[in-house]
């Protein structure tokens, strides 16, 4: 079954502004990902953050976890129109034989 | 340097041919993926492999069959097409099977079944 779910679905904000999008999860985790798509291309991985962890920072990036609420959130900070792409969550399950799991992602919107 | 090349990037077909999609990785990753992204980008796992083993196997119509001849390649081979196969189609590779390896994807195979 699915594992993560994106909120919002969709964000459109103006440049400069903070972007904050919203995962939550079933099951235990060993770890959580976020991942960037631009529109006609492949995923790209921006930051991971492990089970035990709460918060961690990549540039312009801020992850957070709460496990006792399987959640996370992923602030952009500062956003670019470069920016503008579909952010996805991953979870690896705790369970051995399962690869990453995606959610269906937040499109986000840029514009300067 | 395309850590993770797939091809074609477009393959139209009719219903009931058979195509396949190449994909090769030259990050020296022992793990390699196939994943189905639909209409609404939903993203689905279909097989993994590791070191030329199979060890994941979603649900996935027995048309489908994936082929590694090494650890660098990962072709998927579809058979007897239909219109529900049509999606964009990735490729990924990672470092190990699971842990902290993120998965480093191809930039897609979008096939349209007609």
């Amino acid at each position: 079954s699915q594992q993560g779910e994106e909120d919002p679905q969709a964000l459109s904000i103006q440049e400069g502004e903070n972007a904050t999008m919203n995962c939550s999860y079933k099951t235990s985790i060993n770890n959580l990902q976020w991942y960037r798509q631009n529109s006609g291309r492949g995923l790209v991985h921006l930051i991971l953050i492990r089970s035990n962890e709460r918060e961690k920072h990549s540039g312009r990036l801020r992850v957070t976890l709460d496990t006792s609420k399987k959640s996370s959130s992923l602030l952009i900070t500062a956003s670019r129109a470069a920016d503008t792409a579909s952010y996805f969550c991953a979870t690896e399950p705790n369970q051995a034989g399962t690869a990453l799991i995606f959610g269906k992602g937040t499109t986000l919107s840029v514009s300067s | 340097d395309t850590a993770v090349s797939q091809t074609p990037k477009y393959l139209v077909t009719q219903m009931g041919n058979d195509k396949s999609i190449k994909c090769e990785q030259n990050l020296g990753h022992d793990t390699m993926y196939w994943y189905k992204q639909d209409s609404k980008k939903f993203l689905k796992i279909m097989f993994s492999y590791n070191n030329k083993e199979l060890i994941i196997n979603e649900t996935v119509p027995n048309r489908f069959s994936p082929k590694s001849p090494d650890k660098a390649h990962l072709n998927l081979h579809i058979n007897s097409l239909e219109l529900g196969d049509s999606a964009v189609y990735f490729c990924a590779s990672s470092q190990a099977t699971r842990g902290v390896s993120p998965l480093h994807f191809g930039n897609g195979t979008r096939l349209t079944v007609t």
